[in-house]
């Protein structure tokens, strides 16, 4: 039972680029999301899932894209990279019923754009 | 508008101590807080919750209380360890609608031997 992963754990970009981060988890939760940690920020929501094919914006999505295809993984696109998104980006899931209590966060990606 | 409030970025206090953060909230509509812990290069882990209905939770040398008329929430550490040198997050939700969390800025605690 490996819990959340997170793939990867560092990444550099240049400006413009385009990357997915992933996430998967094994512990059959409906709800994923995303969040990204800023110095000063806390954390802050970018996507959530329910559930597969199910997907939902949060306070700062705009520059990201997500999809979920199983209810497996939970996949962050950047789809044009800027140095206003070099952040450190966690991943979460948790069972609907448990909502909140029992989320469990991945380890973290810490992403550079330069 | 930031809907949880940590306003002291950090907080130091000597082992054997006891330690109190603070948090508070603007929007009534929530009604169950939670507290997550996070060291350095890992991600938060859930630490305590409490319900509007209470008024105070407690787990071992870890207790939350809430004020709602002040909306205004606490955790206490007694005693402070070391180990516990961490960032700990307030956060809040609704949970009549599986709305995702809401989380403050965090406080930074550091435990002095």
């Amino acid at each position: 039972n490996a819990g959340v992963t997170q793939t990867p754990k560092f990444q550099v970009l240049k400006t413009g680029q385009s990357m997915t981060l992933q996430c998967a988890q094994d512990m059959n939760h409906e709800y994923m999301s995303w969040y990204r940690q800023d110095p000063g920020m806390g954390l802050r929501l970018i996507h959530y899932s329910v559930g597969a094919g199910i997907t939902d914006q949060g306070e700062v999505p705009n520059g990201y894209n997500v999809s979920r295809s199983t209810t497996e993984d939970f996949p962050l696109r950047l789809l044009s990279a800027a140095p206003s998104q070099t952040s450190v980006y966690f991943c979460a899931s948790s069972t609907l019923r448990d909502w909140g209590e029992t989320q469990y966060f991945g380890p973290g990606t810490r992403l550079l754009v330069l | 508008d930031q809907q949880v409030k940590q306003n002291s970025p950090s907080l130091s206090v000597q082992e054997g101590r006891i330690s109190i953060l603070n948090c508070d909230y603007t929007n009534s509509m929530f009604d169950y807080f939670l507290w997550y812990k996070k060291y350095p290069a890992e991600g938060p882990t859930f630490l305590i919750s409490i319900s509007s209905i209470k008024d105070k939770n407690e787990d071992g040398r870890f207790t939350v209380f809430l004020n709602k008329s002040a909306k205004h929430l606490s955790l206490h550490i007694v005693p402070s360890q070391p180990g516990d040198s961490a960032v700990y997050f307030c956060a809040a939700t609704w949970s009549s609608g599986n709305t995702p969390l809401v989380f403050g800025k965090g406080t930074r605690l550091s435990v002095i031997a």
